[in-house]
């Protein structure tokens, strides 16, 4: 079973609209959580990184939470532009596991006109 | 080049042949790693290498499929005996060394087998 799950699998919004996409996950004991966005083409690139301690990470229209406790992070995009439709990958590490990384599959956002 | 660059783009093959893609790394880069991605999934691991060594490879599909980094540096993910499953995007990502570094990804190798 992944240990990382996000949701919606894919989400269509108008452009300049807010959007938020769901990660949970399972891994224990928990190091951080990594957000990604990955354009079609091209290989993902990081947006943000939580820690345990961390409960918000911004990074210009994209803010970043993270609750430690029931296993959820969600990222908010506020003010949509065309150029943010890509997917966007959940990636969380475990104290434990060393270099081992665990991807969500993904949520396609498309922003339309 | 400043990033992970990836060789070739695209490659369509005929199942049966064999292919090799290639993954020029951040120079310095101590971590590389290989994935694959199926459309519309997450990248899946495949191996990881910390310098020259491979200490992972629990994540290629057969043993038909085989990487190497020999200087530690370019790393080359081999594909013997091409099957139509294998046809998905190629990942090759890099970071300095463990700990809370980021990853730092190539634009990936679509390889399409006919």
């Amino acid at each position: 079973k992944n240990q990382v799950e996000q949701s919606p699998q894919s989400l269509i919004i108008l452009e300049g609209k807010n959007c938020t996409l769901q990660c949970n996950y399972t891994v224990s004991p928990f190091s951080n959580l990594r957000w990604y966005k990955q354009d079609t083409g091209r290989g993902p690139v990081s947006l943000t990184i939580m820690t345990f301690s961390e409960n918000t990470k911004s990074n210009g229209r994209y803010t970043a939470t993270l609750d430690a406790d029931t296993k959820q992070s969600s990222l908010h995009i506020t003010a949509s532009q065309l150029s943010d439709s890509a997917s966007y990958i959940c990636v969380v590490s475990g104290q434990n596991s060393g270099y081992a990384l665990n991807f969500g599959k993904g949520t396609s956002l498309l922003v339309t006109p | 080049g400043a990033g992970v660059s990836q060789s070739p783009s695209n490659k369509v093959t005929e199942k049966g042949k064999d292919v090799e893609l290639r993954c020029d790394p951040i120079s310095g880069h101590v971590s590389l790693f290989w994935y694959q991605q199926a459309l519309g999934q997450g990248p899946e691991f495949l191996t990881y290498f910390q310098n020259e060594a491979q200490l992972d490879k629990s994540g290629l599909p057969s043993d038909r499929f085989f990487a190497e980094r020999p200087e530690g540096s370019v790393s080359t993910l081999k594909i013997q005996r091409t099957q139509q499953e294998d046809s998905a995007v190629y990942l090759c990502a890099s970071r300095p060394d463990r700990g809370l570094e980021k990853l730092f990804f190539g634009s990936g190798t679509q390889l399409s087998v006919l």
